[in-house]
């Protein structure tokens, strides 16, 4: 189990459909991270959140919302997206942005776009 | 723009055998961690290597870092089934706006009886 916590495990959606994705942790991380990451790829990092403040946007399309309504939770609001957006989303944390100590990853939220 | 590269991409290894997987990046940076992944899991971390010649071991696996080459090296000591996973090497450059990781393309590791 791992301490970052991402649901659905699962989605699958439309093009037209509007999902969130969810991510959680309880570790007192001030620095929480968007990953997309294709089948056999290295994940790519979308967002970076630090004290629930957007501090990071690595030119992601607008039909990908992050949020970070406090400092234990992070979601991803989705819309509109296209096939080519189908891939494994990963959540990290850190205890702050400048910090040496590793990213704790969740188990992800495997997406497929009709 | 910071590159960081692996090699071998793939490796296939008879257990008992030892093997060095090579992670090089390209610009100036003392912070480079490494990942494990199995197939549909997350990523656990395995090192964090922070200055020139860091060494850390844990069980089969050792990694280095050498900040002067560029170069990180994760050597792998008598392979057994369980290592079977796909190692990535990440490089943070240290930008002004924080922590924000470049990853090697990963080498999948396979163990065979």
């Amino acid at each position: 189990d791992t301490e970052v916590t991402q649901t659905p495990k699962h989605l699958v959606m439309g093009m037209t459909n509007k999902k969130s994705l969810k991510c959680e942790q309880h570790m007192g991380h001030r620095a929480m991270y968007w990953y997309k990451q294709k089948a056999k790829k290295p994940p790519e990092l979308m967002f970076v959140y630090s004290y629930e403040k957007l501090s990071i946007n690595e030119s992601v399309p607008s039909r990908f919302s992050p949020e970070c309504p406090n400092s234990s939770l992070l979601n991803l609001h989705l819309h509109a997206l296209q096939p080519e957006d189908s891939a494994l989303y990963l959540c990290a944390s850190s205890l702050g942005l400048y910090s040496n100590q590793p990213q704790h990853f969740g188990d992800g939220t495997r997406l497929s776009i009709l | 723009e910071l590159k960081v590269e692996q090699n071998p991409l793939f490796l296939s290894m008879q257990e008992g055998k030892n093997y060095t997987i090579y992670c090089n990046y390209s610009t100036t940076s003392d912070r480079l961690y490494w990942y494990r992944q199995d197939p549909g899991k997350s990523l656990e971390s395995l090192f964090v290597l922070l200055s020139n010649g860091a060494v850390k071991q844990e069980g089969r696996l050792m990694a280095s870092l050498d900040t002067k080459a560029r170069l990180s090296t994760l050597h792998i000591t008598a392979a057994v089934h369980d290592l079977s996973a796909t190692y990535f090497c990440a490089v943070d450059p240290l930008m002004e706006y924080g922590n924000k990781l470049v990853f090697g393309a990963g080498t999948i590791l396979r163990v065979k009886s």
